[in-house]
């Protein structure tokens, strides 16, 4: 119940293209759910997060889509561009004991 | 921007010895955590740490780990007798108090490397 499950495990997309990637959880008392975003040698970095009492949240070209009913939430990538490349990792955590529990990450590669 | 640091940046040590994971959090941080992520998989929690106290363990964080907050700057993560499956990319984080799901803020991680 602790799981978060997250795909695809590698996507290649075309500049300009949207990236999309999905996690599903099982535990409804997660109440917080960040993406990070790590380069190669370097330590997760925080993307963006959401709480389910909003179903989207953008910042930028980054968005992500939370479906509390189906318990499962999405990070679109707008015009995706080469220094997107990354591993992209989703996350929930609850409220009190604060731990993040990530997905397996999805490796991303934007081709120009 | 202010930003979590660890050191080394790789450690090589032979089994069964100890060894000992640096970390300087953020300045006015007060929550830190340690993570680790085996080559090609997810990360994992280890422990969590509030109040010069252990707030939460992983079920990997056994006897063999501790955890230290030795002045106001750092805070260690000990292994006192390494085996082959420790390798892994260790990770401190810290988040400021306040509410709880403050972002976590990550080290770029030490690699640890037993032979």
């Amino acid at each position: 119940q602790q799981q978060v499950k997250q795909s695809p495990q590698s996507l290649i997309v075309q500049k300009g293209g949207i990236s999309i990637i999905n996690c599903a959880y099982e535990n409804t008392a997660f109440d917080y759910f960040p993406w990070y975003q790590q380069f190669p040698g370097k330590g997760p970095a925080l993307l963006i997060a959401i709480r389910p009492d909003v179903s989207e949240k953008k910042e930028g070209r980054f968005t992500i889509s939370f479906n509390k009913s189906a318990k499962q939430f999405s990070l679109h990538i707008m015009d995706s561009q080469p220094g997107d490349s990354a591993t992209y990792f989703c996350a929930a955590s609850r409220g009190n004991t604060d731990k993040l529990i990530f997905g397996t990450g999805t490796r991303l590669q934007v081709f120009p | 921007e202010p930003e979590v640091t660890q050191t080394p940046s790789h450690q090589v040590t032979q089994m069964g010895q100890e060894v000992i994971l640096r970390c300087v959090p953020i300045s006015n941080h007060l929550y830190f955590y340690w993570y680790r992520q085996i080559l090609g998989q997810k990360v994992e929690f280890l422990v969590s740490f509030y109040n010069n106290e252990i707030s939460e363990k992983s079920e990997i964080f056994d006897d063999q780990f501790s955890v230290e907050r030795p002045d106001g700057s750092n805070f260690t993560l000990k292994i006192r007798s390494t085996k082959l499956e420790d390798s892994a990319m260790y990770f401190c984080a810290s988040r400021e108090m306040g509410i709880a799901n403050q972002p976590q803020h990550f080290g770029d991680g030490t690699r640890l490397s037993i032979l």
